[in-house]
């Protein structure tokens, strides 16, 4: 029962450096959703997909890029990290609109 | 457009006292609703959900009612434990795509011995 699985769980970027934070689900879900949450905040929806070769922009975009090339997998690119980009980032999924959501562990970002 | 509005926090209460926290909602129509936990260094998980009107949702002696005429969600628990301290958030998915779901704020509840 893996679930939603995130790598890596943490990391420290510099300025100005890119990477992927890896997410893969196994329940053959088609939403797939990546938020980030702030110290002592709540969620906010940064990209979200509806199923293979569909990707939308959620609240918080700007910053970021994903690509959903199969069901399974949920990459979420950072180009040219910023220190605004420090936060820790769940991948989520569900199998249907109205269902609730199974998250990862997270991934916590520093970026100096 | 669809809002939750969550008890504020923290929360700090001694073991074996009675908890509520407040979700208050705003949404078109009978969405459901759900009671997300998310314990130290983990994700969030789903505690517990209400599908309809009325509906009780239960589990780890939690329990929560839909309540529609005061749009409300509150979340309570008898006797809590030192295992409960956690983050909590209420829910409400939008009514065809759960990942834009609407989070409250999410509040902190510290459980003392």
């Amino acid at each position: 029962n893996a679930g939603v699985t995130q790598t890596p769980k943490f990391r420290i970027l510099k300025i100005g450096q890119s990477m992927t934070l890896q997410c893969a689900q196994d329940m053959n879900h088609n939403y797939m959703y990546w938020y980030r949450q702030d110290p002592g905040m709540g969620l906010k929806l940064i990209y979200y997909s509806v199923g293979a070769g569909i990707t939308d922009k959620g609240e918080v975009p700007n910053g970021y890029n994903v690509s959903r090339s199969t069901t399974e997998d949920f990459p979420l690119r950072l180009e040219l990290a910023a220190p605004s980009q420090t936060s820790v980032y769940f991948c989520a999924s569900g199998d249907r609109g109205n269902s609730p959501l199974h998250f990862g562990n997270g991934t916590r970002l520093t970026v100096t | 457009g669809d809002s939750v509005t969550q008890m504020e926090g923290p929360v700090t209460l001694s073991e074996e006292a009675f908890l509520t926290i407040n979700c208050t909602y705003t949404a078109t129509g009978y969405p459901s609703l759900f009671w997300y936990v998310q314990y130290p260094g983990e994700g969030l998980q789903l505690l517990l959900k209400a599908t309809k009107a009325d509906d009780k949702g239960s589990n780890k002696g939690f329990e929560a009612t839909y309540r529609k005429e005061t749009t409300s969600f509150h979340l309570e628990k008898g006797s809590v434990q030192v295992s409960d301290s956690a983050v909590y958030f209420c829910a409400l998915p939008s009514g065809t795509n759960a990942g834009k779901s609407t989070f409250g704020d999410g509040t902190t509840l510290t459980v003392k011995p």
